[in-house]
Formats: structure tokens, sequence, C-alpha cells
């Protein structure tokens, strides 16, 4: 059973380009849940997604930052217009249920360089 | 805004000695969890806890949830290398449908 898939595992952007980061959640688990990290500090929340829906996006910049989870395919996290700020390691995580005292599976990162 | 915060930031101690670290807060969790996360890799679960004053034991560690379900601490007992890595306690509260991580305690383990 595999893991959740994150990729790219690395990204270069140029400032103004565009991001794209993909994530792949354990079979069966329909919960997504995007989270950033900067160099050692924790995680952050950024956006929670079941199927085709949004539930919670409240970690999420309004600007530059969608993500979504179609019916079909995985979840992805787009950055438009990245900034030198933008440069961390994002991080996604899947659940079979809404998080109450289950796990959460990470993937190993994609982490975004913006030169 | 909840917040988590752990202590100590850093730790850096020699095999075979014991260790705490702590994960505080003003909030109160419905449940809180401890993972370790090593480099270039994704946070792993260690242990959920959920009653106030639980205490869980895994192989060495010892991991305690406060009575008022505000804090936790992780004890290591007789730290080994392999032990290195980033400590991330994290928060559910069921007024928010994702969990709040803490900053993190980052521990090295000198052989």
């Amino acid at each position: 059973n595999a893991g959740v898939m994150q990729n790219p595992r690395h990204l270069v952007r140029r400032r103004g380009q565009e991001a794209r980061l993909r994530c792949s959640p354990m079979k069966g688990h329909s919960h997504v849940y995007w989270y950033r990290q900067l160099p050692e500090e924790g995680l952050k929340f950024m956006v929670y997604l079941q199927k085709e829906n949004i539930i919670d996006e409240s970690g999420m910049p309004k600007e530059r930052f969608s993500a979504e989870f179609p019916k079909e395919g995985p979840s992805i996290l787009r950055i438009q217009q990245v900034v030198r700020g933008d440069s961390a390691a994002y991080f996604c995580a899947s659940s079979q249920s809404q998080v109450h005292t289950g796990e959460l599976f990470f993937g190993e990162g994609s982490r975004l360089t913006v030169l | 805004t909840q917040l988590l915060e752990q202590s100590p930031q850093f730790l850096s101690i020699q095999e075979g000695e014991n260790l705490t670290v702590y994960c505080n807060s003003s909030s109160v969790f419905s449940s809180l969890q401890w993972y370790r996360q090593e480099p270039g890799e994704g946070p792993v679960l260690l242990v959920t806890v959920v009653t106030g004053g639980e205490v869980k034991k895994l192989k060495r560690l010892t991991f305690q949830f406060g009575d008022a379900r505000k804090d936790s601490s992780l004890h290591i007992t007789a730290a080994q290398p392999g032990d290195t890595g980033l400590y991330l306690c994290a928060g559910e509260n069921t007024g928010r449908r994702a969990l709040t991580f803490g900053s993190g305690t980052r521990l090295q383990v000198q052989p």
C-alpha cells in the first residue's frame, strides 16, 4: 500500500513564475491537508480538502495560492507569481476520516526554492 | 489563534542521557499527537493522547497529556543517536478541522 506521494520533491522557480505541487493521498483516503514548513520551524496549516470540496482554507493566503482535489487525480497546490518568501517545504497529509484521534500520514514534501 | 509552544527549541545531549521536551498552550485540545520528523522527510506519528492525565509509553518514550488537556510532555530515557530528529506536537480542537502544530524541538543525540 503506497504512502502519500508528493511530486516534485524539489522545484526551483524564478520570481513571477507558477509552481504546481501535486499530492496523491493514500489509497482509501479522501481527506487531504496541505502544510507549509519553513526551515527550523513547525508546520503551518494551509488548507483542508475532501474530494471536490475545500473544507477549510483559513491558513492559505488569499492571493496567489489555490488548492484543489478533483474527483479524479491528485490534489494540487498552485502558487502563482511566486516570490522569494514562498520558498519552503510543502507537505501534504491524508487521512481516512476527519482528523479526530486518527492518524495523519504525511508525504515526503515538495521543496520549493524561488530564485 | 491557537498556539502550541514547544521547549526547548534545540537540545544536544550525549547518548544514554534522559531528556524531557514540553508542549504548552493556553487552549484546550480534544487530543494531542506527537510526531518525529527526520531531515528530508515528512513527520511520522508517534502517539496520540486523548484523556487528561493520560500517560502512554512507547519503548523508551513516555508521553503525558496534562490534566487540563492544555499541555503535554515527552520524556526519553537513555537517548540513542537514532532518536535524533525534530519532535513536533500537534493539537486537535473540535472547533477546527485541522491539526495545529508546535514549532518543534530539534534533538541531537551524540554517540
